[in-house]
């Protein structure tokens, strides 16, 4: 079965320390990897994306990911978190083939709080 | 401005009501998408559409129906809502395509079924 796993509900981190948000998916088919930030009382913004080529993803913010298809994961990471980073981030994949229309699975969330 | 609207913010309901969420897109996007966000699930796909009076299943269809009239408007039907109904209900949209294209997001609807 295809599925998306974000291994941490909850990540508290103090300003300006790195952080990673780890996200593992489950497939024998090709994928899309995708990250998703929602601020509060927002919908969500797309963060990053993988779609082919370099496994190093840079997105907005100052965040990046990488994709490493052997132990399928997408891990997302900022190098220095701001008090404006606090927000919940979800993982998303497409799965390739069929006829999906662009249908995204999404992990569970995990919700990063920046102290100061 | 890509922009995805949402009828209202919040709404409550009672028991066996018929509830209609409604969505619109400025993007003239084929495909657009019903989500239903809980707590420690994430986000789960409800129905979708790609097409005017085009519509799918998507993984948590059940007591839910949907309406697309016109490509900017898809509706989420509660024919008759119940307590466990009670959720955050975003929707998306996106172009259509063979290649992934960004879905973006309504502000969301918070309903509470009483």
């Amino acid at each position: 079965a295809q599925s998306v796993t974000q291994l941490d509900s909850q990540v508290p981190v103090f300003e300006e320390a790195p952080v990673e948000l780890r996200c593992n998916y489950s497939s024998s088919v090709s994928v899309y990897l995708f990250w998703y930030v929602q601020y509060p009382n927002q919908g969500l913004q797309l963060l990053l994306k993988y779609l082919s080529g370099s496994t190093l993803v840079k997105g907005i913010n100052g965040f990046e990911a990488e994709f490493n298809k052997s132990q399928t994961s997408f891990h997302l990471r900022k190098p220095s978190v701001h008090i404006s980073d606090t927000a919940e981030y979800f993982c998303a994949v497409r799965f390739a083939g069929g006829t999906s229309y662009g249908k995204l699975t999404f992990g569970q969330g995990t919700i990063l709080t920046v102290h100061p | 401005d890509v922009k995805v609207t949402q009828s209202s913010r919040y709404l409550v309901k009672r028991t066996g009501e018929k509830v209609f969420l409604e969505c619109v897109q400025d993007m003239d996007h084929e495909n657009m998408f019903w989500y239903r966000q809980d707590p420690g699930l994430g986000l789960r796909l409800i129905y979708f559409s790609y097409d005017v009076k085009m519509k799918e299943k998507g993984d948590i269809p059940e007591g839910y129906s949907v309406s697309r009239e016109k490509k900017e408007r898809f509706s989420l039907i509660l024919e008759s809502a119940s307590t466990n109904q009670t959720s955050m209900y975003l929707c998306a949209s996106s172009f259509g395509g063979p290649t992934f294209n960004e879905q973006f997001f309504g502000p969301g609807t918070r309903l509470t079924v009483l």
